[in-house]
């Protein structure tokens, strides 16, 4: 079993629309928890991290966490063909200081 | 300014070889990490220091050896390449250790390695 784990995709959305990205993980003990963006052929970038149970807004995204279920999710508001990207999910487990990332979700948002 | 820098960008190996990729941050930050890319788009870390010192090491062959000059320089060092060596790597860099809670990593552009 894999620490962290995303639906590889792709996703497709209309431009406009709401994308809803998903994440499990395996370690209970985790204690952030990260989403980044990828565009093809480039780095990861941060979008926005949550380490409390509950919803984390920022601009049109929001972050969604539920350690009792193990469940982190991202929310694109307004979705835009320039959100089309892979969303890496990541994890630390501060004391062992170990941090995971999934494989990414690919997003298609077609205008 | 370039926040997270490696070098080279491409490189291009003859299974066998011995190669080296560099990584440079300017941001002051106290740790720097070397993830690998796949295929498959799996990013995995692979090394984390935290002011020249490791404090991740993660199972990877041997072959690999990540060097640290100083805070601000990670570099990598891969003996006797694979072809399953073939991969995108990364280097990032934070400004505490991987375990800190909401620790932002900034990620170099990357070096893809493809061995022939």
């Amino acid at each position: 079993q894999k620490e962290v784990e995303q639906n590889s995709g792709p996703l497709s959305v209309p431009e406009g629309a709401i994308a809803s990205l998903n994440c499990t993980y395996s370690d209970r003990g985790s204690q952030s928890f990260f989403w980044y963006r990828q565009y093809s052929g480039k780095s990861p970038e941060l979008i926005m991290f949550i380490y409390s149970n509950g919803d984390k807004e920022d601009g049109r995204f929001t972050a969604q966490l539920n350690k009792a279920s193990q469940y982190v999710s991202l929310l694109i508001r307004d979705s835009q063909p320039s959100d089309s990207a892979t969303y890496l999910c990541a994890v630390t487990v501060y004391n062992f200081n170990k941090f995971y990332f999934g494989s990414g979700t690919k997003l298609n948002v077609k205008p | 300014d370039t926040a997270v820098s490696q070098t080279p960008k491409y490189l291009v190996t003859q299974m066998g070889n011995d190669k080296s990729i560099k990584c440079e941050q300017n941001l002051g930050h106290d740790t720097m990490y070397w993830y690998k890319q796949d295929s498959k788009k799996f990013l995995k870390i692979m090394f984390s220091y935290n002011n020249k010192e490791l404090i991740i090491n993660e199972t990877v062959p041997n072959r690999f050896s990540p060097k640290s000059p100083d805070k601000a320089h990670l570099n990598l060092h891969i003996n006797s390449l694979e072809l399953g060596d073939s991969a995108v790597y990364f280097c990032a860099s934070s400004q505490g250790g991987a375990g800190v809670s909401t620790d932002t990593q900034y990620f170099g552009p990357g070096t893809r390695l493809t061995v022939l």
